[in-house]
């Protein structure tokens, strides 16, 4: 399995300009998540997914859009980037049980957008 | 979910315990707590959960205390590998882990 991958690596960015950032997952995973960093602080969460055609906004959804046509896919679009979306992005997926408890995350390496 | 409050940083000599506390003193009866790492750059990873017993896993051993207000991570024969920022999160049953809100966590250096 290759787990979570996401695309680009890494992306430049103008003000204004908007882009996709990819994740897809192999594992099945019903959760997907978008979190972003900043640099010395903690993940904070975008929005996140609990199944293929449905999604919620998670703490810092402005700015942001997402979708989840197919169980594998969760792409991250920015309308119109600006400086203080400068950020690491990371995808992360899991799996749903009967409980509800010991689900654990799988993250992506992340991808690095800078935005002028 | 429960906030957590945890040190900013820590020290740690290489080849000794690494002892990361995390105090969740408002957690409730169904919530869960999880530790994971992030090594720097890289992605978090998962370390280890529990809910009220102390758990041990070919990574670290997580201790919860009775009233279950405060874990400690340990970590038992630390090496420079294990040098990343150490998250603690509380996380209710009812709540699906893509939803898990995590901190500014603790910076753990672990020096030769």
């Amino acid at each position: 399995n290759a787990g979570v991958t996401q695309t680009p690596k890494f992306q430049v960015l103008k003000t204004g300009q908007s882009m996709t950032l990819q994740c897809a997952q192999d594992m099945n995973h019903e959760y997907m998540s978008w979190y972003r960093q900043d640099p010395g602080m903690g993940l904070r969460l975008i929005h996140y997914s609990v199944g293929a055609g449905i999604t919620d906004q998670g703490e810092v959804p402005n700015g942001y859009n997402v979708s989840r046509s197919t169980t594998e896919d969760f792409p991250l679009r920015l309308l119109s980037a600006a400086p203080s979306q400068t950020s690491v992005y990371f995808c992360a997926s899991s799996y749903s049980s009967f409980s509800g408890a010991g689900e654990t995350q799988y993250f992506g390496p992340g991808t690095r957008l800078l935005v002028l | 979910d429960a906030k957590t409050t945890q040190p900013t940083s820590m020290d740690c000599a290489e080849g000794r315990a690494a002892n990361l506390p995390c105090n969740h003193s408002t957690i409730s009866g169904n919530e869960y707590v999880y530790w994971y790492r992030q090594i720097h750059s890289q992605g978090p990873q998962y370390i280890i959960h529990g809910l009220k017993n102390n758990e041990t896993n070919e990574m670290a051993s997580l201790i919860i205390t009775e009233d279950r207000k405060s874990s400690t991570l340990i970590l038992p024969h630390a090496t420079l590998r294990d040098t990343a920022v150490y998250y603690c999160i509380v996380r209710s049953i009812n709540t699906n882990a893509g939803k898990s809100t995590f901190g500014d966590g603790t910076t753990l250096t672990v020096k030769p």
